[in-house]
């Protein structure tokens, strides 16, 4: 079983729709998890970190965080044509020695 | 502040060949770390670099090695090059001097091996 498993879509949504990104983890040692928006022939770009639980809010994105359940999401609101990329979780552990990355999620916003 | 710089952007290299590839950090960043990018894998760890020192590395073999300087540069080296080689090679800095600094991602250097 991989450490991190995210759904690699394709996922397609027309403009202003809310968009619904997600990964699961088995390892309850993770506290830190990471959102990376990637476009095409260009390096993850760092959206969101947040910490153990809960939510965090940041324009038209936010990340949510749920350890009893070993589950995070993104969520995207009016959601733009710009929005179109792959998006990648991450998260690591205290010691931080090491990111677990998942597959990405490729995300199509339609005009 | 200037973001992770990764040179070349594109190499075009035939099996059997090495190559060597150059990260700087973004200022201020003493922790570099490598993955290797395929569609099919996603992203794998290579290693990671801290003052000069190899922090931790993933399941690669011997043939994929690295570097820093002194500067918090780094160049990391693919020694008899494979077809499986071909992938996009990432380079990311983070602070790590405290724990759990996030990443920072160049835009990579794009390898075709043929």
């Amino acid at each position: 079983q991989k450490e991190v498993e995210q759904d690699p879509g394709p996922l397609s949504v027309p403009e202003g729709a809310i968009v619904s990104l997600n990964c699961t983890y088995s390892n309850s040692a993770f506290q830190y998890f990471m959102w990376y928006r990637q476009y095409s022939r260009k390096g993850p770009e760092l959206l969101m970190y947040t910490y153990s639980s809960g939510n965090k809010e940041d324009g038209r994105f936010t990340a949510q965080v749920d350890k009893s359940s070993k589950y995070i999401s993104l969520f995207i609101r009016d959601s733009q044509p710009s929005d179109s990329a792959t998006y990648l979780c991450a998260m690591s552990s205290n010691t931080g020695n090491q990111f677990y990355f998942g597959t990405g999620t490729s995300l199509t916003v339609i005009p | 502040k200037a973001g992770v710089t990764q040179t070349p952007r594109y190499l075009i290299k035939t099996r059997g060949q090495q190559v060597t590839l150059s990260c700087s950090p973004i200022s201020g960043h003493r922790s570099v770390s490598w993955y290797q990018q395929t569609p099919g894998q996603g992203l794998q760890f290579l290693f990671e670099y801290f003052s000069e020192t190899q922090r931790n590395k993933g399941n690669f073999p011997g043939r994929f090695s690295g570097r820093q300087f002194s500067n918090s540069r780094s160049e990391m080296n693919v020694s008899t090059l494979e077809l499986g080689d071909s992938a996009l090679y990432l380079c990311a800095s983070s602070r790590r001097d405290r724990e759990n600094s996030p990443l920072h991602f160049g835009n990579g250097t794009r390898l075709t091996v043929t």
